[in-house]
């Protein structure tokens, strides 16, 4: 069965800083995987995903992530950091062909300026 | 994207009250699906549906009904809720039943009292 562990719950940088959230999954097959983010009272918007090909996905707002098959990880990233990427990231995992996200439990990023 | 829209966004009600969410997607989407978002917990998949039909059911009490009148539309009725109920309940659509993309509605927040 497939799972996703986001590591740290939250995560504090300063404006400018860069940006890392951790996400490793399990997966018994191929897996396509998810980062979305959710501001304030919103829903869960699509920052980027990986199916297949190259695996340096980026995405928008700057975000980017790298899937690292032999480490089972998927990390978030971003160079430099802005007040308005202050809210939750989830990351998702689904197995080829199949309509179901796993999702982790989240982290939340709060940026100081 | 802002194509798919729910309504009520904040429901309050009573463990004896029947309401419904409301979900529309204006994307042509086939595939619509609903999640429970709790605090803490990962988004728990609740039902998919594929061209109208129900093809998942995870386990979800019977006091949640769903349905699916055309592939545009998508509903929950509540009924007899408990207190653990009271979460963000999200909307989502896909384009075809194996789409992996799925896209997410702002999320209607349900109190019960």
């Amino acid at each position: 069965a497939q799972s996703v562990t986001q590591l740290g719950s939250h995560v504090s940088v300063s404006e400018g800083a860069l940006v890392l959230l951790r996400c490793n999954y399990s997966s018994s097959v191929p897996p396509y995987l998810f980062w979305y983010v959710q501001y304030p009272n919103q829903g869960l918007q699509l920052l980027l995903k990986y199916t297949t090909g190259a695996t340096l996905v980026k995405g928008i707002n700057g975000f980017e992530a790298e899937f690292k098959k032999s480490e089972t990880s998927f990390h978030l990233t971003k160079p430099s950091a802005h007040m308005s990427d202050a809210a939750e990231y989830f990351c998702a995992v689904s197995l080829y062909n199949t309509d179901k996200l796993i999702f982790g439990t989240g982290t939340r990023l709060q940026v100081f300026p | 994207e802002t194509g798919v829209t729910q309504t009520p966004r904040h429901l309050v009600m009573g463990m004896t009250n029947k309401k419904s969410l409301k979900c529309e997607q204006h994307l042509g989407h086939n595939a619509m699906y609903w999640y429970k978002q709790s605090a803490k917990k990962p988004l728990e998949l609740m039902f998919v549906y594929s061209l109208e039909e129900r093809v998942e059911n995870n386990s979800v009490p019977s006091r949640f009904s769903p349905e699916c009148p055309n592939s545009s539309h998508l509903f929950l009725h509540l009924h007899t809720l408990q207190p653990e109920d009271s979460a963000l309940y999200l909307c989502a659509s896909s384009r075809a039943p194996r789409d992996v993309t799925i896209y997410f509605g702002e999320g209607s927040w349900l109190t019960v009292v």
